[in-house]
C-alpha cells in the first residue's frame, strides 16, 4: 500500500499568513494526489485534484505543486474560514488512501 | 444541485451487520464512480472502498481492513449506493461518507453528510 506523511500534523498560524503543507508519498504515485479541507463536524471539500488543479469554486489563495513522491498545499493568505484540517489522498493505486492530516489553528 | 444523502448509521453489537444507503441526486448517477470513506472519531479519513461505473462492470474494490466483511453495490435504477457491514468490531466504528469521483476531477467532489456507525456491546 502507498503510505502518505503530512507535515506538519499541527501548524498555528495568523490571518494573513502563507502556509505550506506537505505530502510525501511512499512511492511515485505521478501526479495522482487531491487535497481535501474539512471543518470541524462536516464532509470533506475537495480543494485541489492532480496535484495542481484548483477545484471549480474553490478561492485562488489556495494552490497545489509537486510530483512523483513529494506535493505540496500552500495558502498565500490565510482566512478565517481556513483554519480546518487538510488531508492529502493518493488516487494512483488501490487501496486508494489519506495522509494522516494537519490541522490548522489560529495563533 | 447535486445530492448525496446517507443513512442506515446506528448502534449495533460486535459481529452484527448493518446496511448503509447513500441517495443521490441532482446528477446522472450511473457514470460516476462513488466511494465509501469513514472517519473514525477524533480520527482521520480511511478510505473504504469504490463501486465503478457500469461502463466499468460495477467493479469493486476494497481497504485490506473490510475486505470479506463489507460489500459494496449500487442500484442505478434508485440512483442509490450501500454498504453492506458484516461481522462488525469495535473499530468499525465511525461516521461513514459516501463520495462522488469526479469527471473529470479524479477526487471526491461531492460527499454526504455522512452516517454514525457505533459498534458496541
Amino acid at each position: 500500500d502507498i503510505q502518505l506523511t503530512q507535515s506538519p500534523s499541527f501548524l498555528s498560524a495568523s490571518v494573513g499568513d502563507r502556509v505550506t503543507i506537505t505530502c510525501r508519498a511512499s512511492q511515485d504515485i505521478i501526479n495522482f494526489l487531491a487535497w481535501y479541507q474539512q471543518e470541524v463536524g462536516k464532509a470533506p471539500k475537495l480543494l485541489i485534484y492532480a496535484a495542481s488543479t484548483l477545484q471549480s469554486g474553490v478561492p485562488s489563495r489556495f494552490s497545489g505543486s509537486g510530483s512523483g513522491t513529494e506535493f505540496t498545499l500552500t495558502i498565500s493568505s490565510l482566512q478565517p474560514e481556513d483554519f480546518a484540517t487538510y488531508y492529502c489522498q493518493q488516487l494512483r493505486n488501490y487501496p486508494l488512501t489519506f495522509g494522516g492530516g494537519t490541522k490548522v489553528e489560529i495563533k | 444541485e447535486v445530492h448525496l444523502v446517507e443513512s442506515g448509521g446506528g448502534l449495533v453489537l460486535p459481529g452484527g451487520s448493518l446496511r448503509l444507503a447513500c441517495a443521490a441526486s441532482g446528477f446522472t448517477f450511473r457514470d460516476h464512480y462513488m466511494d465509501w470513506v469513514r472517519q473514525a472519531p477524533g480520527k482521520g479519513l480511511e478510505w473504504v472502498g469504490r463501486s465503478r461505473n457500469k461502463e466499468n462492470s460495477y467493479s469493486t474494490e476494497y481497504a485490506a481492513s473490510v475486505k470479506g466483511r463489507f460489500t459494496i453495490s449500487r442500484d442505478d435504477s434508485k440512483n442509490s449506493l450501500y454498504l453492506q457491514m458484516n461481522s462488525l468490531k469495535t473499530e468499525d466504528t465511525a461516521v461513514y461518507y459516501c463520495a462522488r469521483r469526479g469527471i473529470p476531477a479524479n477526487g471526491g467532489d461531492y460527499w454526504g453528510q455522512g452516517t454514525l456507525v457505533t459498534v458496541s456491546s
